[in-house]
């Protein structure tokens, strides 16, 4: 079975410092895993995925997670936080088989104050 | 260009009324998914088409009727609304049904059944 928990359904920063949104899966195998950011009343965008090549994933707007097999994590950061990036964040789990099912995780809402 | 698109943006109807939502891409992707997002956020896999073939039925009452014309659109009928059918329902789209194709997601129609 797959799941995804994220650690923090709130994370407060100040614009300029360091963000960092957690997620850890239960997967019975390796899976892709994502993540999305949902900002007010928008759809959602990819910031970033991992399929199992490179454990350091860069994405979009200077976002970048790290999975952890030996931790079942998956956590999202960026080095200096931008007003822009307050928004939704989902940490997401593919299911291992040719049908694309996707499992998210609760959200993570990240506050940018000034 | 729009790659994912969705009508109406807002639909508000009285309970036990028949209506349905539109989405269309132009990606020229395979797939085509709906996924219901609840008031508290969670996002959750409804159907999948691809190649105008339902392959993903999760637990979803039979009044929400899927229908794929062709592979660029996938329409939801919803008959007998109720009022726990209120959510933002998002429509996606992936290049095939595997595990590690980047979903696209269109905007949202946010549902409101009074």
């Amino acid at each position: 079975a797959q799941s995804v928990t994220q650690l923090d359904s709130h994370v407060s920063v100040s614009e300029g410092t360091p963000v960092l949104l957690r997620c850890n899966y239960s997967s019975s195998y390796s899976p892709s895993l994502f993540w999305y950011v949902q900002h007010p009343n928008k759809g959602l965008q990819l910031l970033l995925k991992y399929t199992s090549a490179a454990t350091l994933v860069k994405g979009i707007n200077g976002f970048e997670a790290e999975f952890k097999k030996s931790e079942t994590s998956f956590h999202l950061t960026k080095p200096s936080a931008h007003m822009s990036d307050a928004a939704e964040y989902f940490c997401v789990v593919s299911r291992g088989s040719t049908l694309g099912r996707l499992y998210f995780g609760r959200g993570t809402q990240l506050t940018v104050w000034p | 260009d729009t790659a994912v698109s969705q009508t109406p943006k807002y639909l508000v109807t009285q309970m036990g009324n028949d209506k349905s939502i539109k989405c269309e891409q132009n990606l020229g992707h395979d797939t085509m998914y709906w996924y219901k997002q609840d008031s508290k956020k969670f996002l959750k896999i409804m159907f999948s088409y691809n190649n105008k073939e339902l392959i993903i039925n999760e637990t979803v009452p039979n009044r929400f009727s899927p229908k794929s014309p062709d592979k660029a659109h996938l329409n939801l009928h919803i008959n007998s609304l109720e009022l726990g059918d209120s959510a933002v329902y998002f429509c996606a789209s992936s290049q095939l049904a595997g595990e590690s194709d980047t979903q696209y997601f269109g905007p949202g129609t946010r549902l409101t059944v009074l």
